[in-house]
């Protein structure tokens, strides 16, 4: 079956970096496109970035553009998301999402999540 | 940007009724609008997409629908495990930005 798990999040300081991981299995993942999508406490949904099935094609949101970077690893069935000069704003649980299709709409499978907190 | 907005904010009903919970774009998205539904402390689950699409393993039960600025998402008899919050979601033409709506709480007298 469809697995995706998320690693990487913790309690890190406002300004440094962090690289998040997302495992993928049960899915041919190097034909998908996938998401990063995140949550603060207590709060709705906010979609982060896409990377296209074969990694040549990247978007973000507006919010975190110039400070985040998505990347894959279709050998390894790895989603990755690495976040700079991380802000309080910033703290949130993480997603990673399989695309529905091939046209880039849809959010079809989601990982359990990893907590990121920005805290000194 | 499109703004989705969605009403009502929560939603307390009992067992066996029916839930009406609606989706507003600021402008035309066609059909082109999902509806999640996220338990407490679990990711979001994908029950409609292109308005009116059950997802994979979806109950019967739930169903969407509209066009344009207007859509809904009917749970015809509400079960206590439907408890949860509901997000609408759309994707901009060009660039692809997807936007949620601020979400729908079901709660069950």
């Amino acid at each position: 079956q469809v697995q995706l798990v998320e690693s990487g999040g913790g309690v890190v300081q406002p300004g440094r970096s962090l690289r998040l991981s997302c495992a993928a299995s049960g899915f041919t993942f190097s034909s998908y496109a996938m998401h990063w999508v995140r949550q603060a406490p207590g709060k709705g949904l906010e979609w982060v970035a896409v990377i296209s099935y074969d990694g040549s094609d990247k978007y973000y949101a507006d919010s975190v553009k110039g400070r985040c970077t998505v990347s894959r690893d279709n050998s390894n069935n790895t989603l990755y998301l690495q976040v700079t000069s991380l802000k309080t704003e910033d703290t949130a649980t993480y997603f990673c999402a399989r695309d529905l299709g091939s046209s880039w709409y849809y959010f079809d499978r989601w990982g359990q999540g990893t907590l990121v907190a920005v805290s000194s | 940007e499109i703004v989705l907005t969605q009403s009502p904010a929560t939603l307390s009903l009992s067992p066996g009724e029916r839930a009406t919970l609606s989706c507003r774009a600021s402008q035309s998205v066609y059909s082109y609008l999902a509806w999640y539904q996220q338990k407490p402390g679990q990711a979001p689950r994908l029950l409609i997409y292109d308005a009116s699409d059950r997802a994979t393993g979806v109950p019967a039960r739930f169903s969407g629908s509209g066009s344009g600025t207007d859509f809904t998402l009917t749970i015809s008899s509400l079960e206590p495990e439907d408890v949860a919050v509901y997000y609408c979601q759309h994707r901009s033409n060009w660039p692809p930005l997807f936007t949620f709506g601020p979400g729908t709480k079901v709660d069950i007298k």
